[in-house]
């Protein structure tokens, strides 16, 4: 089945700073790959998504970067805010199937 | 178009009584998911319904644990004989096709069970 690594687990940056967070999968089937954001006690919120047939998607400050040969892909946040602190995770979606997620990464960011 | 809908918020059981989880998902949506999250960790697949099929339930304990998704109505987690280890947020979500647009999933507040 699929497995998805992610890294770091934990993150702290300068407000102002570039954040990036990266994560492999295992199942060359999968072609979806959302990332969500989960702020402490609050539900997993959808933030940005790729599919496999894109290799970059931009949103404002976020973008999500993919490349299917290594089998990696990473969120990229730039211009970083105290708001932007919560828990990332990414997910891999084999077949379209269940969502697999990664372990998370807890994202600081200091005034 | 109200969200995902996890009831209760908060259950409290005591070791070997059953608790029930409740999701109603989106307007609209077919697909439900549950997942587990434990204090500090990520989120664990559990099951994976359309309207009164199991499609995927790889993720579910063998024992104690079923799901079921009928025709009219939530989605309802149900968990026998709890015991301390069963300690967890569950989340629902909910998406609604599989594939192609749509495939988003959202996520209910989830409800956070504690056995004591």
């Amino acid at each position: 089945g699929e497995n998805v690594e992610q890294h770091p687990s934990t993150l702290s940056v300068q407000e102002g700073d570039s954040a990036v967070i990266k994560c492999t999968y295992s199942d060359s089937a999968s072609n979806y790959f959302p990332w969500y954001k989960q702020e402490l006690g609050k539900r997993p919120q959808l933030i940005i998504d790729i599919r496999s047939n894109v290799g970059e998607k931009k949103d404002q400050r976020i973008a999500v970067t993919l490349n299917k040969t290594a089998k990696h892909f990473s969120l990229h946040i730039t211009e970083t805010q105290p708001e932007d602190s919560a828990v990332y995770f990414c997910a891999a979606c084999p077949g379209f199937q269940k969502l697999v997620f990664g372990t998370g990464t807890r994202l600081l960011v200091s005034p | 178009n109200a969200g995902v809908m996890q009831n209760p918020r908060h259950l409290v059981r005591r070791r070997g009584q059953e608790a029930r989880l409740r999701c109603s998902p989106m307007k609209g949506h077919s697909h439900v998911y549950w997942y587990r999250q434990l204090p500090e960790e990520g989120l664990k697949f559990m099951v994976y319904l359309q309207k009164e099929n199991i499609i995927d339930e790889s993720g579910m304990p063998k024992e104690r644990f079923s799901a079921e998704f009928p025709k009219e109505g939530p989605s309802i987690l149900r968990i026998q004989q709890v015991v301390r280890g069963d300690s967890a947020a569950y989340f629902c979500a909910s998406s609604l096709n599989r594939g192609g647009d749509g495939t988003e999933a959202f996520f209910g507040q989830g409800t956070r069970l504690t056995v004591v």
